[in-house]
């Protein structure tokens, strides 16, 4: 149980346009889901946090513009790169949590990842 | 602010070797530690946690003391094996927001 699934795993895009990054919740309803970047030999660094129905909470120094977090279901929440940039590329994770679990509360479930290129 | 630091890699051991990856941390609060471990073309998995000074997280033979007067969190494991080349990330959660280390490599070979 608890699987989180991002679809596309990886791609690649020109400079100037936008890309969307799926994080699913496959078998429990994510009432948080966080969104977090990674550049290589980094740490992941939380970029947005997002409550079911509405709007995101972001880091500081995270373009709320630019990357534009939807979470309109407890299943799915997307991730937005509006007008791309190859300083954009990076690998972009997201994580769920299920909070009606008394068991599990709290605890974030991860995606795979999505590797972004932008050319 | 909070922050992790751990051990650079990559880590390169022979199987059956022992492991130790250290982790310490700064943070505001009373942090909950934890070893993430993320296996080539998957993502993260909780390996193990601890909620409180002096307690001991453990899973598949790995193991963490969290030692507040040292702000430690060292990772284990008596033996490796090939199967745990992985990338491991040592993190810590004040309320709801986790703060990840930089990740370490470990590289088994046979």
């Amino acid at each position: 149980g608890a699987v989180v699934s991002q679809h596309p795993s990886w791609v690649i895009c020109k400079s100037g346009t936008s890309v969307k990054i799926e994080c699913r919740s496959l078998d429990f309803q994510a009432t948080t889901m966080f969104w977090y970047r990674q550049f290589p030999k980094q740490s992941l660094m939380l970029m947005a946090t997002s409550n079911e129905g509405s709007k995101a909470t972001y880091e500081q120094g995270v373009e709320k513009d630019k990357f534009l977090i939807n979470h309109a279901s407890l299943t799915l929440s997307t991730l937005t790169v509006t007008s791309a940039h190859p300083e954009d590329s990076s690998f972009y994770i997201c994580s769920a949590t299920d909070r009606s679990s008394s068991f599990t509360h709290n605890e974030q479930f991860f995606g795979p990842g999505t590797r972004l290129t932008v050319l | 602010g909070n922050s992790v630091t751990q051990m650079e890699g990559p880590v390169t051991l022979s199987e059956e070797a022992f492991l130790t990856i250290n982790c310490t941390y700064t943070a505001t609060g009373y942090p909950s530690l934890f070893w993430y471990v993320q296996y080539p073309g998957e993502g993260l998995q909780l390996l193990l946690k601890a909620t409180k000074a002096d307690d001991k997280g453990s899973n598949k033979g790995f193991e963490a003391t969290y030692r507040k007067e040292t702000t430690s969190f060292h990772l284990e494991k008596g033996s490796v094996q090939v199967s745990d080349s992985a990338v491991y990330f040592c993190a810590l959660r004040v309320y709801s927001t986790l703060t990840f280390g930089k990740g370490t490599m470990l590289l088994v070979s046979p």
